[in-house]
């Protein structure tokens, strides 16, 4: 079936520092959505692209989507304490089922 | 504030029991889900509905069943628990778009576990 990977699996940076998450397929992603999940929280929908080759920001959070909608990348500029946690990307398989990157774990040293 | 509540933040069973996780929606979406989440493992799909009376098994149905009554309500019921169901439980629910997908909106989650 569809899969998508995350690499890294864990990325530690100092504060200030940027990080970069990349979420992949075999398979032409008809849309990615990007949830953030801190410890001991749960998931939250941060974003959704659509469009090949789209590029959309929130402040210091950078999303795209690549060329041939087959991978995607979350950019964050100048990382602070509080973007620490569990990065997931997802994709639409079929009717209303999703799945789920495995997730990239964030931590940030002060 | 939009919602998906779940009923208990924190639950132990005995092996056998029969459990049920509820989780109720206030934004009136049509599709509701239950994930199960598992270090190493992510999230995984166990049943989802897009309609009352309606449901779908996700990619690890067994040992589960669900029943949606009201739009709102989604229960996942484990009808044996067992000790390799320990783990956190997430309802998740979101709009139907013709053509699209809205985000989910996740609950706090369930943190089960079975002894």
């Amino acid at each position: 079936g569809q899969q998508v990977m995350q690499i890294p699996q864990y990325q530690h940076v100092q504060e200030g520092e940027d990080f970069t998450t990349y979420c992949n397929s075999s398979t032409t992603l008809s849309n990615i959505q990007w949830y953030k999940q801190r410890p001991g929280g749960h998931p939250v929908f941060l974003i959704q692209l659509v469009k090949s080759g789209e590029v959309k920001k929130q402040k210091r959070l950078t999303f795209q989507f690549g060329e041939a909608k087959k991978n995607s990348s979350l950019h964050i500029t100048a990382t602070q304490t509080t973007d620490v946690g569990t990065y997931f990307c997802a994709s639409k398989t079929s009717y209303d089922k999703v799945i789920f990157g495995p997730g990239t774990s964030l931590s940030v040293i002060p | 504030d939009v919602k998906v509540t779940q009923s208990s933040r924190y639950l132990v069973k005995r092996t056998g029991e029969k459990v049920f996780l509820e989780c109720v929606q206030d934004m009136d979406h049509e599709n509701m889900f239950w994930y199960r989440q598992d270090p190493g493992l992510g999230l995984r799909l166990i049943y989802f509905s897009y309609d009352v009376k309606m449901k779908e098994k996700g990619d690890i149905p067994e040992g589960y069943s669900v029943s949606r009554e009201k739009k709102e309500r989604f229960s996942l019921i484990l009808e044996s628990a067992s000790t390799n169901q320990t783990s956190m439980y997430l309802c998740a629910s979101n709009s139907r778009l013709v053509g699209g997908w809205y985000g989910y909106t996740f609950g706090s989650g369930t943190r089960l576990t079975v002894v």
